[in-house]
């Protein structure tokens, strides 16, 4: 099965700043890439996807990029604010238009934007 | 709008006992469902999917399993719980037909096995 591995696990960035998270997929079958932010206390959220016949993808202070040939996708977000501050996960699955719909999630990084 | 819905939102249960939370859903028809266990605040582990009533896919060997009685209800059970079942168990659902990995999470079950 797919195996995501995300780094880093925790990260600390100044405002202003940015920050840099990368995940790793193992299945070449994956076709999806989403990205969550799960703020403390609350439920994780989509922010961003990019799918696998696009290499970036952005959105405002947000971006990602997506290598196939070495299975590694990154978000990168610009400008950090505090509100930034979050629990960020990558996500990797595939859909043939059959009845696969599972994404394999990264283990999460914590990111902290301090003013 | 569609919502989702968890219960109960905490849960102490001893070793032992049995364990039922459920999960619905409104406001969609014939969403895709998963059942989730989050460990402190991070990895998020996929335990179960389900693309229709009745069929289940269950990702992880252990001492769970999930149904769907309903189109809409997702209800995860044990019939003895471990210490090492306690966690945070978060549903989530999402549409088939559109952005299938847009998953919309519920707010969770607290469960702790004493």
């Amino acid at each position: 099965g797919e195996n995501v591995e995300q780094h880093p696990s925790t990260l600390s960035v100044q405002e202003g700043d940015s920050a840099v998270i990368k995940c790793t997929y193992s299945d070449s079958a994956s076709n999806y890439f989403p990205w969550y932010k799960q703020e403390l206390g609350k439920r994780p959220q989509l922010i961003i996807d990019i799918r696998s016949n696009v290499g970036e993808k952005k959105d405002q202070r947000i971006a990602v990029t997506l290598n196939k040939t070495a299975k590694h996708f990154s978000l990168h977000i610009t400008e950090t604010q505090p509100e930034d501050s979050a629990v960020y996960f990558c996500a990797a699955g595939f859909n043939s238009g059959g009845s696969n719909y599972k994404l394999t999630f990264g283990k999460g990084t914590l990111l902290t934007v301090n003013p | 709008s569609q919502t989702i819905h968890q219960w109960p939102a905490t849960l102490v249960q001893p070793v032992g006992s049995p364990l039922s939370l459920e999960c619905t859903v409104e406001g969609t028809s014939n969403p895709n469902l998963y059942w989730y266990r989050q460990a402190a605040g991070r990895g998020l582990q996929l335990l179960f999917y389900s693309v229709g009533i009745g069929q289940i896919s269950s990702e992880v060997p252990q001492n769970l399993s999930a149904s769907r009685p309903q189109d809409r209800q997702f209800i995860l059970s044990s019939k003895k719980l471990l210490l090492s079942d306690s966690g945070f168990y978060l549903c989530a659902w999402s549409d088939p037909g559109g952005r299938w990995y847009e998953q919309y999470f519920g707010p969770g079950t607290r469960l702790t096995v004493t």
